[in-house]
């Protein structure tokens, strides 16, 4: 099956630093990618998505600044969390499709945050 | 709005079966998934479903029924391993993924 993965798997970093977690599609071209951001126990909330060469679509309550996506190519997307703080201290899962809205999501296996 | 309905937990034995339930209300339809999350993964996908009827891939079996907005995930023979949360998750008109908070199944020897 098709394999997305993400890098870095877990990070931790000072308040007010920035993160970037990579999202790749290995084995396929990815013309969409989504990022999801899941807190403790509660189900995964989309951020934004992104397609190939344009500017990602993002969610309402999601802080275009803040998180900074990126979809330069058709196998890699990502997302910058700026000046982090603690409340952005979450585990974040990117997904993407190899074509079409109904075409299966492969997820990436997810960052795991903790901003201190 | 947009609505889906899960029960939070359920608890089964080991070798059982064991059907989670999900509905819901939406203005429009275009599919409907089912996941597998163990804690602290990313989900994997199970199912998917847009027509009406049962879908059996194995140990696992999802269900739909578009007209009474209701669908359920049937997993036979349990193991231990199946111990995760299911969550339901529908397509809306717009193509956009709607997640149900999960069910967290305990599966007992």
């Amino acid at each position: 099956g098709a394999v997305v993965s993400q890098h870095p798997s877990r990070v931790i970093c000072k308040s007010g630093t920035s993160v970037k977690i990579e999202c790749r599609s290995l084995d396929f071209q990815a013309t969409t990618m989504f990022w999801y951001r899941q807190f403790p126990k509660k189900s995964l909330m989309l951020m934004a998505t992104s397609n190939e060469g344009s500017k990602a679509t993002y969610e309402q309550g999601v802080e275009k600044d803040k998180f900074l996506i990126n979809h330069a190519s058709l196998t890699l997307s990502t997302l910058t969390v700026t000046s982090a703080h603690p409340e952005d201290s979450s585990f974040y899962i990117c997904s993407a499709t190899a074509g079409g809205p109904i075409e299966t999501q492969y997820f990436g296996p997810g960052t795991r945050l903790l901003v201190l | 709005g947009q609505n889906i309905d899960q029960p939070t937990e359920m608890t089964a034995t080991e070798g059982a079966i064991v059907q989670i339930n999900c509905t819901y209300q939406t203005s429009g339809f275009n599919g409907l998934f089912w996941y597998q999350q163990h804690a602290g993964e990313a989900p994997t996908f199970l199912s998917y479903n847009v027509l009406d009827g049962l879908e059996e891939k194995g140990r696992f079996s999802s269900f739909l029924s578009r007209s009474k907005g209701y669908s359920y995930l049937l997993l036979k023979e349990l193991q231990m391993k199946d111990s995760a949360s299911y969550l339901c998750v529908f397509m809306d008109s717009n193509y956009q993924l709607i997640w149900g908070a999960g069910t967290k199944l305990i599966i007992k020897p």
